[in-house]
């Protein structure tokens, strides 16, 4: 069975300082990953998703991840971080009818 | 486009009493529909999925069940609540396969008293 592991709970960064949230997923073949963000009370929104293809993928809000299949990983990547980032983010991995989310990672954003 | 029903809001129940939230789905047929449940601090678990009318997946032993009534219906149910089923219930569909992205709902919080 699948798994996603995020390792970060709970993440700080400044106002336009750069950003990196982890993600490594078990997977037996190729995976379809995907990265979501949660607002407080909210609904998750789709940031991005790999399929297949270049490695490197945008999404939106200036997002991108890029896929490393040797160390199992999609790293989320954001070069400068506004203070509305701050939510909780989740990392999920897709195979068949299935999707297994991370434990998410909540990011906040100092002024 | 495709849109995601989902009610109600907020509730607050007894212990003991039924529970039934409704999650509709509008512009696309024969979606594969979702039930997560996010407890305070945690992640998402999945509790139901199905990929059919009456076809109904669990993942996880409960007290809670699912059912499809109509293609594009799925309802989240209880018979008696405990206060464990506090936190905040998201509906989601995606299409056929599985390499599709999930889309999901505002999501219910339900607080059990």
């Amino acid at each position: 069975a699948q798994s996603v592991t995020q390792p970060d709970i709970h993440i700080t960064v400044s106002e336009g300082a750069s950003l990196e949230l982890r993600c490594n997923y078990s997977y037996g073949a190729t995976p379809y990953l995907f990265w979501y963000v949660q607002s407080p009370g909210q609904g998750l929104q789709l940031l991005l998703k790999y399929f297949s293809g270049d490695t490197l993928v945008q999404g939106i809000k200036g997002f991108e991840a890029e896929f490393k299949r040797s160390q199992s990983s999609f790293n989320l990547r954001k070069p400068s971080v506004h203070w509305s980032d701050a939510a909780e983010y989740f990392c999920a991995v897709g195979a068949g009818n299935m999707l297994t989310f991370g434990g998410g990672t909540r990011l906040m954003v100092k002024p | 486009s495709q849109t995601i029903h989902q009610w109600p809001a907020t509730l607050v129940q007894p212990v003991g009493s039924p529970l039934s939230l409704e999650c509709t789905v509008e512009g696309t047929s024969n979606p594969n529909l979702y039930w997560y449940r996010q407890a305070a601090g945690r992640g998402l678990q999945l509790l139901f999925y199905s990929v059919g009318i009456g076809q109904i997946s669990s993942e996880v032993p409960q007290n809670l069940s699912a059912s499809r009534p109509q293609d594009r219906q799925f309802i989240l149910s209880s018979k008696k609540l405990l206060l464990s089923d506090s936190g905040f219930y998201l509906c989601a569909w995606s299409g056929q396969g599985g390499h599709t992205e999930a889309f999901f709902g505002q999501g219910t919080r339900l607080t059990v008293v």
